[in-house]
């Protein structure tokens, strides 16, 4: 697609539920990222995945955080068992080519905001 | 790894004024340094990036940024502001990840 794009744009769940957030990233990106943007913050990294493979989970908080990529395409963000702190936007990037090096600029989606009640 | 200050929280200018907001990072290592823009209601935006070179890089909208590499700073500058320019600027920094920094929020008064 033209540009990066994230669904739901809002979702409101209650604590010790299961949620999941969907990614589509720019065509022909082969890297895709996650990140993480609480109130008043920057994005915090979470994951980015080169091809189907996750390069880099260092930013993951905790293992109720998960993120699949199997086709090298879309992406799904995993949150097990929700809690308040996990209310946050989460933003997902992409870029043509992936790593931390090199002439790669991330283009982001407009983010899912997540309210865990 | 890396860390990324940026220590204007909210300015507030009028239409006219010059504009110029601090990032500072702290790596080692080699470092490419980006500036995003949010603006109300839509997605980040890239705004400028220094990848090597010309440490003064232009971006969109007039705004440019100069990396002092002695200073471990890449401040962000625009001589002259309007109000579309409102909005919340974020610096960002990339050695063996991408950080970014909490955000300065721009208000530009008409």
């Amino acid at each position: 697609g033209a540009g990066v794009s994230q669904t739901p744009s809002n979702k409101v769940t209650e604590k010790g539920k299961y949620v999941e957030l969907r990614c589509d990233p720019i065509s022909g990106h082969t890297a895709l990222y996650w990140y993480r943007q609480s109130l008043g913050q920057g994005p915090e990294f979470l994951i980015y995945f080169q091809g189907t493979g996750a390069a880099d989970d260092s930013g993951l908080p905790n293992d109720r955080f998960f993120a699949v990529r199997p086709e090298g395409s879309v992406s799904t963000l995993k949150i097990q068992r929700t809690e308040r702190g996990d209310s946050a936007v989460y933003l997902c990037a992409s870029s043509l080519q992936g790593g931390w090096s090199g002439a790669n600029v991330l283009t982001f989606g407009a983010g899912s905001r997540l309210t865990v009640l | 790894a890396q860390s990324v200050s940026q220590h204007n929280h909210h300015v507030i200018l009028s239409e006219a004024a010059s504009l110029e907001l601090g990032c500072n990072y702290s790596y080692g290592g080699t470092v490419n340094l980006f500036w995003y823009v949010q603006y109300p209601g839509q997605h980040l935006q890239l705004l400028l990036k220094y990848f090597s070179g010309d440490p003064l890089v232009k971006g969109i909208k007039g705004f440019e940024a100069e990396f002092i590499k002695s200073k471990f700073s890449f401040n962000l500058r625009k001589p002259s502001v309007q109000w579309s320019d409102t909005a919340e600027y974020f610096c960002a920094v990339r050695g063996n990840d991408m950080r970014f920094g909490a955000g300065t929020r721009l208000t530009v008064k008409p």
